[in-house]
């Protein structure tokens, strides 16, 4: 199992540009979610999602977009990126809710 | 709002002492609470589950406590080792598996 793999590693954009961060796991997890990490403020949660067709919204969900149409892939898309979406993105999975969670590598990004 | 706090926030060991970081939060209707570790520039790495109805979970020299009556989280690291320095982040389950997690202990083990 290559287990929750994450795309890009680093990435740069300009304010305003979109973009979509690429998370897969070949599981067979039914919950995914995503969290951003910056210093001083640790792991916040983005979105989430209990299955295939179903998302909801985390702490911090402003300027984020999410979709769920397989169990395998759960895309986050930036709208148009501010300077403050500057972070680590972190995909993660588990099989349940309450279930063990793993995490993929994260995606750096700059947004100057 | 659940608060997760860990203290100290940074810990310097010598190789072979046990480590002991803690964690507190302060809503105890948890449902389960997960231990991880994370390397400088990397992803999480997860250490131990423990389930709301457990009071403990080992895995080799990781031990995990769990008090939800007082709202704590124990990790004990025996004979800690070069490779064990890191930081060490808790989160505990909220409804439908939203983690919430603390700051973390960052932990340097020196030879």
């Amino acid at each position: 199992n290559a287990g929750v793999t994450q795309t890009p590693k680093f990435q740069v954009l300009k304010t305003g540009q979109s973009m979509t961060l690429q998370c897969a796991q070949d599981m067979n997890h039914e919950y995914m979610s995503w969290y951003r990490q910056d210093p001083g403020m640790g792991l916040r949660l983005i979105h989430y999602s209990v299955g295939a067709g179903i998302t909801d919204q985390g702490e911090v969900p402003n300027g984020y977009n999410v979709s769920r149409s397989t169990t395998e892939d759960f895309p986050l898309r930036l709208l148009s990126a501010a300077p403050s979406q500057t972070s680590v993105y972190f995909c993660a999975s588990s099989y349940k809710w309450d279930s063990e969670v793993y995490f993929g590598p994260g995606t750096r990004l700059t947004v100057t | 709002k659940q608060e997760v706090t860990q203290i100290p926030a940074a810990l310097s060991v010598p190789e072979g002492e046990n480590l002991v970081l803690n964690c507190s939060f302060t809503d105890s209707a948890i449902y389960n609470l997960q231990w991880f570790r994370q390397d400088p520039g990397k992803g999480l790495t997860s250490l131990l589950l423990i389930q709301s109805s457990q009071r403990e979970q080992t895995s080799g020299r990781l031990n995990a406590s769990l008090d939800k009556s007082s709202g704590r989280s124990t990790l004990y690291i025996a004979a800690s080792q070069p490779g064990d320095s890191a930081t060490y982040l808790c989160a505990v389950f909220d409804s439908w598996g939203k983690l919430q997690f603390g700051a973390g202990t960052q932990v340097v083990v020196t030879p």
